[in-house]
């Protein structure tokens, strides 16, 4: 029940097309979601994030959908450029109790230019 | 969001050598402080959490006895691998709230350990 499961695994996208990468929590107590961009020998970077009181949050070029009923959100990447070539990994949490960040697995986005 | 720095950027040490890593808070007072590792290709695996002032909370599985980490001030944190061997090469990630409310993570740029 704590898994996030991420896909793909792996995505090859023109630049200038939409990434997409999707997320799946199974605890219906997490309630933060956030994304983070890591650049190979680099940390992650906080990307943007969500709270299930909101659908849908933008922030420039990145968007997160969520879907409650589902137990899915997802990001997406508008005009995507070479320099978006990163791995993206989703992350989900209680804002009470437990502090603990648990993430997916990660998707390798490469945008071809 | 909060600024985090990590010393050093990269290691290599020889086996049976302990190596210590330093995480700090650079803008920020963190009363907490995480310690990740990360395989290539791989994901974030939590390590600990550390608290100031008191010991560090370890997840299942790592050994508290090789992985010793120090919080000592609201700004520092330490991660010392002993008697490291080559299966300890990993890049080691800090991490910190810049807003715990919000549950905001902001990770320093990391550590690369090579054991030789």
């Amino acid at each position: 029940q704590q898994q996030v499961k991420q896909s793909p695994q792996s995505l090859i996208v023109q630049k200038g097309g939409i990434s997409i990468i999707n997320c799946a929590y199974e605890n219906t107590a997490f309630d933060y979601f956030p994304w983070y961009q890591q650049f190979p020998g680099k940390g992650p970077a906080l990307l943007i994030a969500i709270r299930p009181d909101v659908s849908e949050k933008k922030e420039g070029r990145f968007t997160i959908s969520f879907n409650k009923s589902a137990k899915q959100f997802s990001l997406h990447i508008m005009d995507s450029q070479p320099g978006d070539s990163a791995t993206y990994f989703c992350a989900a949490t209680r804002t009470s109790g437990t502090y603990k960040y648990i993430f997916g697995t990660g998707t390798r986005l490469k945008v071809l230019a | 969001g909060a600024v985090v720095s990590q010393h050093p950027s990269w290691v290599i040490c020889k086996s049976g050598t302990s190596v210590k890593i330093e995480c700090r808070s650079l803008d920020f007072q963190a009363t907490t402080m995480f310690w990740y590792r990360q395989f290539p290709k791989q994901s974030l695996m939590l390590m600990a959490t550390s608290n100031e002032g008191s010991k560090a909370t370890y997840e299942q599985g790592v050994e508290k006895d090789k992985f010793l980490i120090n919080h000592a001030s609201l700004t520092l944190s330490t991660l010392t691998v002993t008697s490291a061997h080559p299966e300890d090469s990993s890049f080691y990630i800090c991490s910190v709230y810049g807003d715990r409310a919000r549950r905001e993570q902001y990770f320093g740029p990391g550590t690369r350990l090579t054991v030789t």
